[in-house]
């Protein structure tokens, strides 16, 4: 069974601070991605990663950065957190293969006041 | 830009059946894909179609209509256990593997 574990279930910032989500994959897999997931606006693509150090940019990039530095692990960055970044982040890996399932972590409910 | 549109809450009593409806415009397209998330879950995958017509795994059925940019998920026989939040997501082509999320539907099984 694929397993993708992120380091926090619960996290609280304060405005301003640096703030790294960690992923990690158990499966070999080649693509990571971090989305996040607010009510009403469903799952965001922040970031993908398809190889080790590869990074594309996805729908909400603005504000994040991202890390992949050994194939298993892919970091996510708040350089600067701020207030709308409190949310619901999901990471999540699968193959290169176009139709391969997504596997997700349970997610890290990131809270910054 | 990329936009899915589905039914963002429906109700049904356990045994029925439900239709959860998915239309979507994107640039580009590979496939459409539906996940589940039970409350404090994490997604699953449920299903796949890169082809059009109807995809079957147990209970649950998947269609596809390329040409009308449409798709949904059918729940037959449906249990309190199915009451989660039903995401389409399509699989843009370009490679990678990146999908796009719709915002979900919340299904509510009665019994």
């Amino acid at each position: 069974d694929v397993k993708v574990t992120q380091s926090s279930r619960y996290l609280v910032k304060r405005t301003g601070e640096k703030v790294f989500l960690e992923c990690v994959q158990d499966m070999d897999h080649e693509n990571m991605f971090w989305y996040r997931q607010d009510p009403g606006l469903g799952l965001r693509l922040i970031y993908f990663s398809y190889d080790v150090k590869m990074k594309e940019k996805g729908d909400i990039p603005e504000g994040y950065s991202v890390s992949r530095e050994k194939k298993e692990r892919f970091s996510l960055i708040l350089e600067s957190a701020s207030t709308n970044q409190t949310s619901m982040y999901l990471c999540a890996s699968s193959l290169q293969v176009r139709d391969s399932p997504l596997h997700f972590g349970n997610g890290t409910r990131l809270t910054v006041t | 830009g990329q936009s899915l549109e589905q039914p963002s809450e429906v109700t049904a009593v356990e045994g029925a059946i439900v239709q959860i409806n998915c239309t979507y415009q994107t640039s580009g397209f590979y496939g459409l894909s539906w996940y589940q998330q039970h409350d404090g879950g994490a997604p699953t995958f449920l299903s796949y179609n890169a082809l059009d017509g109807l995809e079957e795994t147990g209970r649950f059925s998947s269609f596809l209509s390329r040409s009308d940019s449409y798709g949904y998920l059918l729940l037959q026989e449906l249990q309190m256990k199915d009451s989660a939040s039903y995401f389409c997501a399509v699989n843009l082509s370009g490679g990678y593997n990146k999908l796009i999320f719709g915002a979900g539907t919340r299904l509510a099984v009665h019994p």
